[in-house]
């Protein structure tokens, strides 16, 4: 079975601020896919990242940054310089690398204020 | 990546009748699933979309309660039947194509009266 927890419900920052959303995740799988969507207010579910449980390099995008870290099952995301455009719900999501079927995480609430 | 159409984008219906909603992609993809996602709630995936076969329902989703068709490889219809105020979510399509990471449609937000 695979698991995904976002423990922190929710986070309020100051614009400007960086802000790290939390991801530990459980799989069997020893291939997988890790994700991050954002659902802004509007409620489409935007893609952000993909990691292979291959690729433990981090990634940075923008004001976006990802720590994959396989040691301790994590998958921490970073935005750096908050906007208030970066107020959103923020998932992180698990899948196999064959079945494609997404296991997702409770979401972290971001409120970004000016 | 795929462009997802879905419809229709809200409704408001009565408890007791069904409503079937539409995913069009515009291009052909591997998989499509259905997703649901209770208002406040994460996302959790009802079934995964089988082009010319019976879709595959996760554990706590029947087929006579949502039934999904594929007839082919851009189309998908999830069906909500008989509907109560339970059943009030956003639904959503998803696609994966070849090895791109999947994307999801805008979904549809259902309330039920």
């Amino acid at each position: 079975a695979q698991k995904v927890t976002q423990a922190q419900t929710e986070i309020s920052v100051v614009e400007k601020e960086d802000v790290t959303l939390d991801c530990v995740y459980e799989t069997r799988d020893t291939t997988y896919y890790l994700f991050w969507y954002k659902q802004p207010p509007s409620g489409e579910l935007v893609f952000l990242i993909r990691r292979n449980s291959f690729d433990e390099q981090n990634e940075i995008s923008g004001r976006y940054s990802w720590n994959f870290q396989k040691s301790t099952s994590s998958f921490n995301f970073t935005i750096t310089a908050s906007q208030v455009v970066d107020s959103a719900v923020y998932f992180c999501a698990l899948s196999g690398i064959n079945d494609y079927k997404l296991s997702f995480g409770a979401g972290t609430t971001v409120t970004v204020r000016a | 990546s795929a462009v997802i159409s879905q419809k229709p984008s809200r409704d408001i219906c009565q408890r007791g009748t069904s409503l079937t909603i539409q995913c069009q992609v515009d291009s052909q993809v591997t998989m499509m699933f259905w997703y649901r996602q209770q208002p406040g709630q994460s996302l959790t995936l009802i079934a995964t979309a089988n082009q010319g076969s019976e879709a595959t329902y996760e554990s706590g989703f029947v087929i006579d309660k949502f039934p999904i068709s594929r007839p082919n490889l851009t189309f998908s219809t999830l069906t909500v039947s008989n509907m109560s105020p339970e059943d009030s979510s956003i639904y959503l399509c998803s696609v994966v194509s070849g090895n791109q990471p999947q994307h999801f449609g805008d979904g549809t937000r259902l309330s039920i009266l």
